[in-house]
């Protein structure tokens, strides 16, 4: 499976709208980019995915790039409670759930 | 509502102690992952099964075991436990990459 970079941390206050960035320049045609977010002392959960066009859900707006080397995860007016690390993560859709973790970036939420 | 179900929520083992993490899955799904964190790595996959009475190698297997008797329940074994496997464990289930649940995780420290 393809690699992604993300920022290690980002910071952010309430009712702001932050921008993710992941990148994923040796993404392959099949692969699908999926957004997993991870809060303290619990294991990680589904935020969103998609494959060439934007997509959006009650969670997030994911935005991704025409040439798919890079995508963006867009959360809307945050909350403390979006306080989490987010992980960005390339896997085929449908296919074995062997997701590839990495540190993802740590998302802090100021009151 | 999909649920993953760990046991114990922390444990403490002794080095050379024979050491089992349970899990237990609710949603039906035909594949189980076992993953360990440790500060400064994302989750790495340990062991994966496909159903009742598989078992995979993930990428770090070496002082595990896995064992799936059943579909519900996906057990990972340390034999000889060291004071390297202290981690938090995180199980899984999920039938593909957008349908992966989490548990809550297992503390694990080995004295």
């Amino acid at each position: 499976d393809a690699k992604t970079t993300q920022p290690d941390s980002m910071e952010s206050t309430e009712g702001e709208t932050v921008h993710l960035p992941c990148s994923h320049a040796t993404i392959s045609g099949n692969e699908y980019i999926y957004w997993y977010r991870q809060v303290p002392l619990q294991g990680p959960e589904y935020v969103t995915h998609g494959l060439q066009q934007n997509t959006t859900n009650s969670m997030a707006f994911l935005a991704i790039a025409s040439d798919r080397k890079s995508s963006t995860l867009i959360l809307p007016h945050v909350s403390l409670r979006d306080a989490a690390v987010y992980h960005c993560i390339l896997a085929n859709q449908g296919g074995s759930a062997k997701l590839i973790f990495g540190e993802g970036t740590k998302l802090t939420v100021s009151s | 509502e999909a649920a993953v179900t760990q046991s114990p929520r922390n444990k403490v083992a002794v080095t050379g102690g024979k050491v089992t993490l349970s899990c237990n899955q609710t949603n039906n799904h035909n594949n189980m992952y076992w993953y360990r964190q440790d500060t400064g790595h994302g989750l790495r996959l340990i062991h994966y099964s496909y159903g009742a009475g598989s078992t995979e190698k993930g990428d770090i297997p070496d002082g595990y075991k896995a064992s799936r008797p059943s579909q519900e329940n996906f057990s990972l074994i340390l034999e000889l436990a060291t004071p390297s496997q202290t981690s938090v464990y995180f199980c899984a289930s999920g039938n593909s990459a957008e349908t992966l649940y989490f548990g809550s995780g297992t503390r694990l420290t080995v004295l």
